[in-house]
């Protein structure tokens, strides 16, 4: 069964880095043409895609956001760190992981961890 | 990056009703299209995936049709359970995927 979770504060204060960890099973991120991206929902408004990290260690990030992203992989730990440097109130958003094969949907997602910025 | 737009952003319609959302891309997506189904509090789950596959336990009410820019959603017949938001994303621009606004389908 696959599984993905995610974890994280779920307050963060203005300026601060956001450090959110997506915890897998199921499935290996070392099986070539493996994903995990990290997608965000602010409240009432539609999904975003944030990142990804593949099997190879390749990593890509939202053109919007790509200087503040920062993700990551710990294979033996089944693990991918999400990172959001100089965090806003509209940062305020449920993030998301999810498993994908290239080009492929997202056929599983962790339930999401709700992350509020404010001082 | 390529635009997702869904129309209609919301929908009212009863049980047992034929429901059609549409996705139109901004570029040709060929067939690199997926349908997710989100319900209040939850995550978004897989429906259709490149077009017009079937995700596995999805009920064969749903449907998706469409290649190139545009793109169908269609629920035969509208059960309570499907009361909810639908969201349509492209992977055709892998890396660089969009979701589209979202469709929020409501009881009338």
């Amino acid at each position: 069964q696959v599984t993905l979770r995610e974890s994280g504060p779920a307050l963060v204060k203005p300026t601060q880095t956001l450090t959110l960890t997506c915890t897998f099973s199921g499935f290996s991120l070392s099986t070539s043409g493996m994903c995990v991206s990290w997608v965000r929902q602010p409240p009432g408004k539609a999904l975003e895609w944030l990142a990804l990290i593949d099997w190879d260690d390749d990593k890509y990030y939202s053109t919007s956001l790509k200087t503040r992203l920062t993700i990551s992989k710990d294979t033996s730990k089944n693990q991918v760190v999400l990172t959001m440097t100089n965090m806003d109130p509209v940062d305020t958003a449920t993030y998301y992981c999810a498993r994908h094969c290239r080009y492929d949907a997202f056929d599983i997602w962790g339930q999401g961890t709700m992350v509020t910025v404010s001082s | 990056d390529i635009q997702m737009t869904q129309s209609p952003s919301s929908l009212s319609a009863s049980v047992g009703d034929r429901v059609t959302i549409t996705c139109r891309a901004s570029q040709s997506i060929s067939s690199y299209l997926n349908w997710y189904q989100q319900k209040p509090g939850k995550a978004p789950k897989l429906l259709i995936y490149a077009a017009s596959s079937l995700q596995s336990g999805v009920p064969s009410r749903f449907s998706g049709s469409g290649s190139g820019t545009d793109f169908t959603l269609t629920i035969s017949s509208l059960q309570p359970e499907d009361f909810a938001t639908y969201y349509c994303q492209q992977s055709y621009s892998t890396p660089s995927i969009t979701f589209g606004q979202g469709t929020r389908l409501e009881i009338k």
